[in-house]
């Protein structure tokens, strides 16, 4: 059972590039949404999305693009890299839109030079 | 959504019951309780949740005083794989998204 699934783990850039961070869940929810985690804090929502083509911006938006094409997929999206976007992401998923128990998958971290 | 406070660390023995507590006295009407915990750096697992009613499962129990402005989990017998940072979470189910809110959490240290 393969749940929420993170591709890359592991991702190191150069300030001003570019990239995207994979999202797949299996589950058939309608909720997804990312999460950022800095050494030693709690998460921060950054974006989020209640059903395939419907995102919204969350707490830390700023820097970042999603899209909701599927249900099963939503990529995160950074369009140029900076030194502060270090970090680890999580991506989360649930069934009810408004509440109920998020699944996470096993994060991405990554370094940006 | 309402804030909550929580110890930023706790020890326990193993074996012993692991009793977390939050503070959550601005808590609306129509919030959740919502427990999670973050073992190392993977992404946090729920736990639990309630509104106003004790919930258990077979991971913890989940007690919610009758003015619901506190809540305590409770791991009734802690073991070494319990070692992780737990987070109290508060939330009301709305269109507008999952919105939970991660703040410190309390580190959870259980002791051989």
């Amino acid at each position: 059972n393969a749940g929420v699934t993170q591709t890359p783990k592991f991702q190191v850039l150069k300030t001003g590039q570019s990239m995207t961070l994979q999202c797949a869940q299996d589950m058939n929810h309608e909720y997804m949404s990312w999460y950022r985690q800095d050494p030693g804090m709690g998460l921060r929502l950054i974006h989020y999305s209640v059903g395939a083509g419907i995102t919204d911006q969350g707490e830390v938006p700023n820097g970042y693009n999603v899209s909701r094409s599927t249900t099963e997929d939503f990529p995160l999206r950074l369009l140029s890299a900076a030194p502060s976007q270090t970090s680890v992401y999580f991506c989360a998923s649930s069934r009810l839109p408004g509440g109920g128990e998020l699944f996470f998958g096993e994060g991405s971290r990554l370094t940006v030079l | 959504d309402a804030k909550t406070t929580q110890p930023p660390s706790m020890d326990c023995a193993e074996g012993r019951a692991a009793n977390l507590p939050c503070n959550h006295s601005t808590i609306s009407g129509n919030e959740y309780v919502y427990w999670y915990r973050q073992i190392h750096s993977q992404g946090p697992q729920y736990i639990i949740h309630g509104l106003k009613n004790n919930e258990t499962n077979e991971m913890a129990s989940l007690i919610i005083t009758e003015d619901r402005k506190s809540s305590t989990l409770i791991l009734p017998h802690a073991t070494l794989r319990d070692t992780a940072v737990y987070y109290c979470i508060v939330s009301a189910y709305n269109n507008a998204g999952n919105m939970l809110t991660f703040g410190g959490g309390t580190r959870l240290m259980v002791k051989p």
